[in-house]
């Protein structure tokens, strides 16, 4: 069962414009991954906060994380066409099996 | 540096045949994993091996073996090939065990159709 809920599924928007992505989980976590993947590829590691953070920063990317509300954001400022892809969060539960469980992903458009 | 190796890219299958996915990977990690993504469903981890030596079963093992032959190569199984196989799969590698942050390293997937 998914233990991540990306919102929204699909997001299409401008070149230029910031591009914001939710994902709602479960259980207490560890730490949460963004992974983007490309159409026919495989994944790629974006960024990872742990769950005594709050927010984090890479690049143009800004996760934040809030534990009250079992939800992370990842935030993509001035997007780029190259940044079309679908975006994924994985989180890891405290205590259990410790196993990496991925969200549904959001796929991003981003027009010239 | 290559990183993740799946082979084959394609396959085609019919109902009953058998077949091994190849998955190696050149960064010394210890852990690897196999996942499925279907339209839909996001990614679901088949099985995974923490250490050379040891397997455990993911979300959903079941029509599926695994071999970890080595620290290098994780092999995925499929004894008899059904329709609800069909799918991508993909193979990924970490330094480190689930929970404690290591990211995943993936490979670009084989597209299995099961006819």
């Amino acid at each position: 069962s998914q233990q991540g809920e990306e919102d929204p599924q699909a997001l299409s928007i401008q070149e230029g414009e910031n591009a914001t992505m939710n994902c709602s989980y479960k259980t207490s976590i560890n730490n949460l991954q963004w992974y983007r993947q490309n159409s026919g590829r495989g994944l790629v590691h974006l960024i990872l906060i742990r769950s005594n953070e709050r927010e984090k920063h890479s690049g143009r990317l800004r996760v934040t994380l809030d534990t009250s509300k079992k939800s992370s954001s990842l935030l993509i400022t001035a997007s780029r066409a190259a940044d079309t892809a679908s975006y994924f969060c994985a989180t890891d539960a405290q205590g259990g099996s410790e196993k990496l469980v991925f969200g549904k992903g959001t796929k991003l458009t981003v027009n010239p | 540096n290559a990183g993740v190796t799946q082979t084959p890219k394609f396959q085609v299958l019919k109902t009953g045949q058998s077949m091994t996915l190849q998955c190696a990977q050149d960064m010394n990690h210890n852990s690897m994993y196999w996942y499925r993504q279907d339209p839909g469903m996001g990614l679901r981890l088949i099985y995974y091996s923490a250490s050379e030596g040891t397997t455990d079963k993911g979300e959903v093992p079941n029509g599926y073996n695994v071999s970890r032959l080595n620290k290098r190569e994780f092999s995925l199984r499929l004894e008899s090939a059904a329709p609800s196989q069909t799918s991508v799969y993909f193979c990924a590698s970490s330094g480190g065990r689930f929970g404690f942050g290591s990211p995943l390293h993936f490979g670009n997937g084989t597209r299995l159709t099961v006819t």
